[in-house]
């Protein structure tokens, strides 16, 4: 399968503690995108990506939020300190140059 | 600021008939949009596509229409099966935004055989 992974698909964690999401884009994608969907919402940006480098970030992503993609390939999502209003399905999404958007599975969060 | 609206959040067609769904969006500097279907614990699928330059585009059962002067697009499915019920969202971007998209709300489809 070479599609967009995601991991874990779930996760529930405790108010206060630190989660890590994995994305694995398609290969040949360049770019590499971070969203955030909740009930009733469609997915709402969060940061993207060219290679390595980090060209945008919305003012959704607090300073708890940080994404890296240190050599051009997967990216993690780290949140600190979580709170339950962080609880959400985060998506990862990859493109080759401006493109259509091609999404992971998702990662479902949920604070306790 | 919601730049891209569904205004319908759900849609009942019976199995063999057209489906029409809608989308609405503020930003005339938008000049690429996207259809996409959802399963539920799936992330959103590809569907269609079509840039500003066209009014139209086509790929078997699925039509997109755009109507640039009222900035509002459709999607038509014909004829409509029950695998197409799903969670469809529109989405939005303009080049400026450097590829950034803005999704509508969604609006579920529910195909009754």
């Amino acid at each position: 399968d070479t599609g967009v992974s995601q991991n874990p698909r779930h996760k529930i964690t405790k108010r206060g503690q630190n989660v890590t999401f994995r994305c694995d884009p398609i290969s040949e994608h360049n770019r590499l995108y971070w969203y955030r969907q909740t009930l009733g919402q469609g997915p709402e940006f969060l940061t993207y990506f060219q290679n390595e480098a980090q060209l945008e970030k919305s003012r959704l992503l607090s300073d708890r939020f940080s994404a890296e993609r240190p050599k051009g390939s997967f990216s993690t999502l780290e949140i600190q300190r979580t709170e339950q209003g962080d609880s959400a399905m985060y998506l990862c999404a990859s493109s080759a140059e401006l493109g259509t958007q091609y999404f992971g599975p998702g990662t479902r969060l949920t604070v306790l | 600021d919601q730049q891209v609206k569904q205004n319908s959040p759900s849609l009942s067609v019976q199995e063999g008939r057209i489906s029409i769904l809608n989308c609405d969006y503020t930003n005339s500097m938008f000049d690429y949009f996207l259809w996409y279907k959802k399963y539920p614990a799936e992330g959103p699928t590809f569907l269609i596509s079509i840039s500003s330059i066209k009014d139209k585009n086509e790929d078997g059962r699925f039509t997109v229409f755009l109507n640039k002067s009222a900035k509002h697009l459709s999607l038509h499915i014909v004829p409509s099966q029950p695998g197409d019920s799903a969670v469809y969202f529109c989405a939005a971007s303009a080049q400026y935004t450097g590829n950034q998209f803005y999704f509508g709300t969604g609006t579920s489809l529910t195909v009754i055989p």
